[in-house]
């Protein structure tokens, strides 16, 4: 069956760095979301991705679909604490999250 | 517009009761989900809804958890008997239709179950 891998598991950074984390599938996917919860919270849905080799932006966040459909990668630009959280990619057609990067941001 | 509303936020209960948590979706969407999250398991999916009937409910781990969705605006997880394992937060989560559309969660219940 499908697989969906998220690396790195655990990401620490200083305030300022960049930050990026991915989403792997064994196979190819028909879309791709991304969602962000903060500590204590609840999943809050970022972004979704469709075409091939796509790329969105939103501020400081860049999301980006493979060529190939089976990989994506959100990115962040000099990290902020208020990016701290997990980060999960969830494939559209099933409803399997991924199991996330959490990202601690030191000030 | 009010998000997913979940109720109650916090359950501590113990072993052997019967759990209810609810759920109502935001009005106008027609899929409503059940996620559990736990450290070491993630956020599995346990049963969704498309138009108040159940679709998929492989992820519900056995037979003392069953889901109900009566109506578009209602739907409830049911516990019986609960057990300690069972401790995790419980989400609901609802989308305009299935497949590739974007999911809001509401704020989760956090079950505790001694």
């Amino acid at each position: 069956g499908q697989q969906v891998m998220q690396i790195p598991q655990y990401q620490h950074v200083q305030e300022g760095e960049d930050f990026t984390t991915y989403c792997n599938s064994s196979t190819t996917l028909s879309n791709i979301q991304w969602y962000k919860q903060r500590p204590g919270g609840h999943p809050v849905f970022l972004i979704q991705l469709v075409k091939s080799g796509e790329v969105k932006k939103q501020k400081r966040l860049t999301f980006q679909f493979g060529e190939a459909k089976k990989n994506s990668s959100l990115h962040i630009t000099a990290t902020q604490t208020t990016d701290v959280g997990t980060y999960f990619c969830r494939y559209g057609q099933n409803f399997v999250f991924g199991p996330g990067t959490r990202l601690s941001v030191l000030p | 517009d009010a998000g997913v509303i979940q109720s109650p936020r916090h359950e501590v209960t113990e072993m052997g009761q019967e759990v209810t948590l609810r759920c109502k979706p935001i009005s106008g969407h027609n899929s409503l989900f059940w996620y559990r999250q736990t450290m070491m398991r993630g956020l599995e999916l346990l049963i969704y809804f498309n138009n108040n009937v159940p679709i998929d409910d492989s992820g519900m781990p056995e037979d003392r958890f069953s889901a109900k969705m009566p109506n578009a605006s209602f739907s409830t997880l049911k516990i019986q008997p609960s057990e300690p394992r069972d401790s995790a937060v419980y989400f609901c989560a609802s989308s305009r239709g299935t497949g590739g559309y974007e999911q809001y969660f509401g704020p989760g219940t956090r079950l505790t179950v001694t």
